[in-house]
């Protein structure tokens, strides 16, 4: 029952374009949102998040939507570069229901960016 | 400050041997979590603590999985006996006050069990 879903196992853009990375969730009691980037033999690092009272957060070149009727959230990057390739992971908490900010993972997304 | 510190860095073990993976949070973090990482699952919560007290270990596979955390400074997951399936690359992460963008990982431990 996996309840943080990122369907592409991986993703491949030119540099200079965009990369949009998808995420879906089952639970309606999640109430935000974020992503990690992952290098290799390296931990997860906090990329951007968003709560669920909003339906879009920027940070320079990182954008996440979420759309609450469709259970579901993106990560855009523009423009893409080649030090963006990573694994991203997106991850889910339901902070309102006394949940103590305990986050659930996606599989993750492998991003690559060519020169 | 160090950031979570993850020991061994990789772990090579026979089938049926006993695992010990640890972990030391950030000073100041109340929160202690325990992650695998796996390519068909992602990354999954085993178990996490609020003060050293477990709070959810409801990931957690099986019995043969169990983890301590005798102080504010130190945890441990262990793994007796150890199968091939449990070959994953384990992380631990802290943070102050659950809040989730808080969460820094360690650099976690590559277990290989052959």
């Amino acid at each position: 029952d996996q309840q943080v879903k990122q369907n592409s196992p991986s993703l491949s853009v030119q540099e200079g374009r965009i990369s949009i990375l998808n995420c879906d969730y089952t639970n309606s009691m999640f109430d935000y949102f974020l992503w990690y980037k992952k290098y290799p033999a390296e931990g997860p690092t906090f990329l951007i998040s968003i709560s669920s009272i909003k339906d879009k957060n920027e940070d320079g070149r990182f954008t996440v939507f979420l759309n609450k009727s469709a259970k579901h959230l993106s990560l855009h990057i523009v423009p893409s570069q080649p030090g963006d390739s990573a694994v991203y992971f997106c991850a889910a908490s339901a902070r309102g229901s006394g949940n103590t900010g305990k986050l659930i993972f996606g599989q993750g997304t492998t991003l690559q960016v060519k020169p | 400050d160090a950031g979570v510190i993850q020991s061994p860095r990789h772990e090579v073990t026979e089938m049926g041997q006993e695992v010990t993976l640890r972990c030391k949070p950030i000073s100041g973090h109340d929160y202690l979590f325990w992650y695998r990482q796996t390519m068909m699952r992602g990354l999954e919560l085993l178990i996490y603590f609020n003060n050293n007290v477990p709070i959810d270990d409801s990931g957690m596979p099986e019995d043969r999985f169990s983890a301590k955390m005798p102080n504010a400074s130190f945890s441990t997951l262990k793994i007796q006996p150890s199968e091939p399936r449990d070959s994953a690359v384990y992380f631990c992460a802290s943070s102050f006050i659950g809040r989730a963008y808080g969460y820094t990982f360690g650099s976690g431990t590559r277990l290989t069990v052959v």
